[in-house]
C-alpha cells in the first residue's frame, strides 16, 4: 500500500509569490493534517481536515489556507510568501480525527519550500 | 498557554548505551501523548501513543512513560544503535480540540 504522498518534494519561490502543496492520504484515510517545520525546530500544526471540512486550525495567518477534496486528497495554499515561510511542510493522514483518539498519524516525507 | 518542552535539546551517546529523553507539557485538557522519531529530512514516524490512563508503553527498545499528574513523559532507549540517531519529538493533543502541540525535539547522536 502506498503511504502518504506529497508533491512537489522541493520548490523555490520568491517573496510575494503564491504556492500550492499537495497531499494524497493513505487509501481509506479520511483525515489530513498539515504542519510547518522550520529547520532545527519541531513541526507546528497548521490545519486538520476531516470529511472535507476544517476541524482544527493552528496559529497561522490568513495567508495560509487549505482544502480537502472528495477523494480526501488535500492542498495547502500559501499567499504572499515571506522569507520566514521557508520550511519543510509535512502532511499526515489518519483514519479519523486524531486529536481526541489514539488513532495513528502517518506522515509524508514533506515538501521543502525555499523562499528567496 | 499550551506548551510542550523537551530536554535535552541534543544528546550524544555511545552505541550500546541507554538514554532517557524528557517531555514536560502544559496542554489542557489532556487527550493523548505521542512520541515520534524523525530522521533528518524525512517525515516523523510514530513510536508510541499514550492516553491519560496509561503510564508505560513499549515498542521494542523504546519505552515511554507518562505521569499525567505531573504532566511529564519520558522516552527510554535501551541498547542504542547507530540507526537510533535522529530527532525525537513529543506531541500532545488536547481533548475536544483538534490541535496538536509539538515539542522542539531532542536530537540524538549515537556514536560507534
Amino acid at each position: 500500500d502506498a503511504g502518504v504522498t506529497q508533491s512537489p518534494t522541493h520548490l523555490i519561490k520568491t517573496r510575494g509569490q503564491h504556492v500550492t502543496l499537495r497531499c494524497s492520504p493513505i487509501s481509506g484515510h479520511k483525515s489530513v493534517s498539515w504542519y510547518q517545520q522550520v529547520l532545527g525546530q519541531g513541526p507546528q500544526f497548521i490545519f486538520q481536515y476531516y470529511e472535507k471540512e476544517e476541524r482544527g486550525r493552528g496559529n497561522f495567518p490568513d495567508r495560509f489556507s487549505a482544502r480537502q477534496f472528495p477523494n480526501y486528497s488535500s492542498e495547502l495554499n500559501v499567499n504572499a510568501l515571506l522569507l520566514g515561510d521557508s520550511a519543510l511542510y509535512l502532511c499526515a493522514s489518519s483514519l479519523a480525527l486524531t486529536g481526541q483518539t489514539t488513532g495513528e498519524l502517518f506522515f509524508g516525507e514533506g515538501s521543502r519550500l525555499t523562499v528567496l | 498557554k499550551n506548551q510542550v518542552e523537551q530536554s535535552p535539546q541534543s544528546l550524544i551517546i555511545l552505541e550500546g548505551k541507554n538514554c532517557t529523553l524528557q517531555c514536560n507539557y502544559t496542554v489542557s485538557p489532556f487527550s493523548n501523548l505521542r512520541w515520534y522519531k524523525q530522521d533528518t529530512g524525512r517525515g516523523p514516524v510514530s513510536l508510541t501513543i499514550m492516553t491519560f490512563s496509561e503510564n508505560t508503553k513499549s515498542n521494542g527498545r523504546y519505552t515511554a512513560t507518562l505521569d499525567a499528574d505531573t504532566k511529564q513523559s519520558s522516552l527510554h532507549i535501551t541498547a542504542s544503535q547507530l540507526s537510533d540517531s535522529a530527532s525525537y519529538i513529543c506531541v500532545v493533543s488536547a481533548l475536544n480540540f483538534n490541535k496538536f502541540y509539538f515539542g522542539s525535539g531532542t536530537k540524538l547522536n549515537v556514536k560507534p
